[in-house]
């Protein structure tokens, strides 16, 4: 079964601090990764994708790696400020046949606070 | 930017009522996805649609339908409303072939069965 896996479950971190916050998926044949930000109550945004052919991708503080052979990927948030704080979910497009169908499936997230 | 618009932002039904949640993708963008997100829970995916053709069919109930229309805009029917159907609903919209670009998502439609 294809399953996205997300560690840890909630993180405390003191402002200023560089974190990382991983995700593993059992399925190998991924198409692409998406990371979001979700505040309580609201919508998803959309952070980073990294493409399968990728082996990571920035913007801003944020860097996300992509390790296929392992399963993994992991979100690396630089200095992270208060502003920060919400639940971070990845998810993963599975590779269908060398195409994708779009449908993401969702790790149970990271509750990250960053306090002041 | 233009971000997904999705209409009704709050929706209150009573059990067995039916309710339509319409979902606008950005401008440009031909793929429109459906995720429902129970309390605790991460999204699930339900239903898609590219150029207006059903994409990819998640665990959506027989109870629910959706549909692409000519503007790229997408509706999802919800009938015989059950209170384990309460959740947030979102709608999510990307460019070109399902999968292959990132996915943008709306701020949810909450509904809430009585």
């Amino acid at each position: 079964k294809q399953e996205v896996t997300q560690i840890p479950a909630a993180l405390s971190v003191p402002e200023g601090e560089n974190l990382v916050l991983n995700c593993s998926f059992t399925d190998s044949a991924i198409y692409n990764l998406q990371w979001f930000r979700q505040d309580p109550g609201k919508g998803l945004t959309s952070l980073l994708l990294i493409q399968s052919s990728q082996r990571e991708q920035t913007s801003g503080r944020l860097n996300a790696s992509l390790d296929k052979s392992s399963g993994r990927s992991t979100l690396y948030i630089a200095a992270s400020q208060p502003g920060d704080s919400a639940t971070y979910l990845c998810a993963v497009s599975w590779n269908a046949g060398g195409t994708s169908y779009g449908k993401l499936t969702f790790g149970q997230g990271t509750i990250l606070t960053v306090h002041p | 930017a233009a971000g997904v618009i999705q209409s009704p932002r709050h929706l209150i039904k009573e059990k067995r009522e039916t309710a339509t949640l319409k979902c606008y993708p950005i401008p440009r963008h031909d793929t429109v996805y459906w995720y429902q997100q129970g309390p605790g829970q991460d999204p699930q995916f339900l239903i898609s649609f590219y150029e207006k053709m059903q994409s990819d069919k998640g665990s959506i109930p027989d109870r629910f339908s959706a549909q692409q229309f000519s503007d790229y805009h997408s509706e999802l029917n919800m009938s015989s409303l059950e209170l384990g159907d309460s959740a947030l609903y979102f709608c999510a919209s990307s460019l070109g072939h399902p999968g292959y670009n990132e996915q943008f998502f709306g701020p949810g439609t909450r509904l809430t069965v009585l």
